[in-house]
């Protein structure tokens, strides 16, 4: 049974399209994270959400807009993508806030040609 | 601010040698610690963890000391093996705070 799910696995797209990438946990936790991971494999945290409310914001630029329709799910929507948004996209959720354990999902390799 | 510093990679070492790979912090606060695996293809996993100061974490053989007066948390381990070749990634959470602040990532490979 899979913890944390994410799909697609990979997503190959032209720069200027809209694409949305999805995630769920069946581990019962309250929040969920996305990161992003870049070529070098430096990972930082973009959102996070407690119980389907925002609650992190790190300064991504609003073409990013995430969305969780309940606390099981966060969905990650991307507009007019460019070349810079290429990277593997990560989805963890932890029980709660502040939680010391987060579990990661296998990741998102979006490529932006 | 917060942040983790891990040494620079790729480390490449024979199979059965002694492994270190070096971890500091600079924390606002007091931080729990982490180390993370990111095997080939897939996700990361925790570790090990330490929640305060001279806590040591161990998992899969790996252990790791959370030493306050260095501010360091260095992962090692006495024989490595090939399976352990992974992207290994320190991190650091402050006490009430959501976000894993992460180091830059060690790439281990381990030769038979």
């Amino acid at each position: 049974d899979t913890a944390v799910s994410q799909t697609p696995k990979y997503l190959v797209t032209q720069m200027g399209n809209d694409k949305s990438i999805k995630c769920e946990q069946n581990l019962g936790h309250d929040t969920m994270y996305w990161y992003k991971q870049d070529s070098k494999k430096f990972l930082k945290i973009m959102f996070s959400y407690n119980n389907k409310e925002l609650i992190i914001n790190e300064t991504v630029p609003n073409r990013f807009s995430p969305k969780s329709p309940d606390k099981a799910h966060l969905n990650l929507h991307i507009n007019s993508l460019e070349l810079g948004d290429s990277a593997v996209y990560f989805c963890a959720s932890s029980q709660q806030m502040g939680d010391n354990e987060q579990f990661f999902g296998p990741g998102t390799r979006l490529t932006v040609l | 601010g917060n942040s983790v510093t891990q040494m620079e990679g790729p480390v490449t070492l024979s199979e059965e040698a002694f492994l270190t790979i070096n971890c500091t912090y600079t924390a606002t606060g007091y931080p729990s610690l982490f180390w993370y695996v990111q095997y080939p293809g897939e996700g990361l996993q925790l570790l090990l963890k330490a929640t305060k100061a001279d806590d040591k974490g161990s998992n899969k053989g790996f252990e790791a000391t959370y030493r306050k007066e260095t501010t360091s948390f260095h992962l090692e381990k006495g024989s490595v093996q090939v399976s352990d070749s992974a992207v290994y990634f320190c991190a650091l959470i402050l006490q009430g705070a959501q976000k894993l602040v992460f180091g830059q990532g060690t790439r281990l490979t381990i030769n038979p």
